[in-house]
């Protein structure tokens, strides 16, 4: 059962350009968050979708930022119009569909803004 | 919405010490308390979890205690080792959605 996927591992985008980071759930969990981690300092909520809906994007900056979760596919985190201050790491998390808890977050993906 | 604060922001023990982490949160809804281990370079890895009907619960060297009343858990490390050197992160949530976390602490276990 492979755990929790993302790609790719590290992105450079020039400024101005789109970052595309995916995230493909564990098997069996149909809840997923994404975080975003900068240099020495916590995990900063983002977004929590389910199968095609957003259910909490209160941490969404309210442009550039945008998340998706189709019925097929993995998860995509947008960016557009990259600028330096973008550059962290996202981690995306699943959760069990019901009556199990606790987050098993990805490896994630290092997006750099040159 | 839930605020975590965690303390202190870095920790240096002596490899066989113990090291204690601690968090408070401010939303008394909140009933799920996972601790996670991040290593350099990794994704965040859960440790150990508490649920607010106990108060306390052991696995091996790691033990989490909890105190509903004041709003506050600890991480309790026994026996410290040098791979237990990390980033470690508190968390609270309301039955596991949108989970808040600390600012983290760094350990370091010197050998």
């Amino acid at each position: 059962n492979a755990g929790v996927m993302q790609n790719p591992r590290h992105l450079v985008r020039r400024r101005g350009q789109e970052a595309r980071l995916r995230c493909s759930p564990m098997k069996g969990h149909s809840h997923v968050y994404w975080y975003r981690q900068l240099p020495e300092e916590g995990l900063k909520f983002m977004v929590y979708l389910q199968k095609e809906n957003i259910i909490d994007e209160s941490g969404m900056p309210k442009e550039r930022f945008s998340a998706e979760f189709p019925k097929e596919g993995p998860s995509i985190l947008r960016i557009q119009q990259v600028v330096r201050g973008d550059s962290a790491a996202y981690f995306c998390a699943s959760s069990p569909d019901s009556g199990g808890y606790g987050y098993t977050f990805g490896s994630g993906t290092r997006l750099t803004v040159v | 919405g839930e605020n975590v604060e965690q303390h202190p922001s870095t920790l240096s023990v002596q490899e066989g010490d113990s090291a204690v982490i601690k968090c408070t949160y401010s939303d008394s809804a909140s009933n799920y308390f996972p601790w996670y281990k991040q290593e350099l370079g990794k994704g965040p890895q859960l440790i150990i979890d508490i649920r607010s009907n106990v108060g306390e619960k052991k696995d091996q060297r790691i033990a989490v205690t909890l105190n509903k009343t004041a709003k506050h858990f600890s991480l309790h490390i026994t026996e410290t080792q040098p791979e237990d050197s990390a980033v470690y992160f508190c968390a609270a949530s309301y039955n596991n959605n949108d989970m808040r976390f600390g600012a983290g602490t760094r350990l370091t276990v010197k050998p």
